[in-house]
């Protein structure tokens, strides 16, 4: 059965540096997000690309977030200068429809020093 | 106050009894799902509901939904220890983009 894959599992950096996590989504899938959960926490959208551009953002996704498809199958979240708030478990979701079930990776555990 | 707020924040219950957990939401909505988390991991998908349905099936899985409270119910009927986990609810906004708005989520233990 199709799934979705990220990469790395944990990640740990230092404050300041700057992270890519990286996601292979579904293959036929077309709509792709990203959200975080602080541990114990709810989960947080951050944003949705479809068609090689962003969809949606939410307050959370600023100028030191970027997204991008560089191929036919990465997405990936860049983060350009990691904060210790970042820490958080980010997964990544994918879908056919743009609106309904999505599928969910089993999530990078970013860790900010 | 946040989107998709559930309640019970925790609930705790025998094997074999049902589990109810509810959720609301603040703006106008396309559908609502539901999902479960196992301990820090991924989401599934359990059950979606779309804002024209009033109640949905699936297998042990009943779902409710009335949009004129903003509400929604999950029922897990004759409830398993492997049921314990973490159950989200989420809504798909009715906005020009795709964005999806997840509750606080319910935990859910099932003792044997």
């Amino acid at each position: 059965e199709p799934e979705v894959t990220q990469t790395p599992s944990h990640q740990v950096t230092q404050m300041g540096q700057e992270v890519i996590l990286r996601c292979v989504p579904i293959s036929n899938h077309l709509y792709f997000y990203w959200y975080r959960q602080i541990l114990g926490q709810k989960v947080e959208f951050l944003v949705s690309f479809y068609n090689n551009e962003i969809s949606e953002k939410s307050e959370i996704f600023d100028d030191q977030f970027s997204v991008e498809r560089p191929d036919g199958s990465n997405f990936t979240l860049k983060i350009r200068s990691t904060k210790l708030e970042d820490s958080a478990m980010y997964f990544c979701a994918s879908n056919v429809a743009g609106r309904g079930e999505q599928f969910f990776g089993p999530g990078t555990r970013l860790t900010v020093l | 106050s946040q989107q998709g707020e559930e309640d019970p924040q925790a609930l705790s219950i025998q094997e074999g009894e049902n589990a109810t957990m509810n959720c609301s939401y603040k703006t106008s909505i396309n559908n609502l799902q539901w999902y479960r988390q196992n301990s820090g991991r991924g989401l599934v998908h359990l059950i979606l509901i779309r804002s024209n349905e009033r109640e949905k099936h699936s297998g042990r899985l009943r779902v409710t939904l009335d949009t004129s409270k903003k509400s929604s119910s999950l029922l897990i009927t004759a409830s398993r220890a492997a049921d314990t986990a973490s159950y989200f609810c989420a809504t798909d906004q009715n906005t020009g983009g795709f964005k999806t708005i997840f509750g606080a989520g319910t935990r859910l233990f099932v003792k044997a």
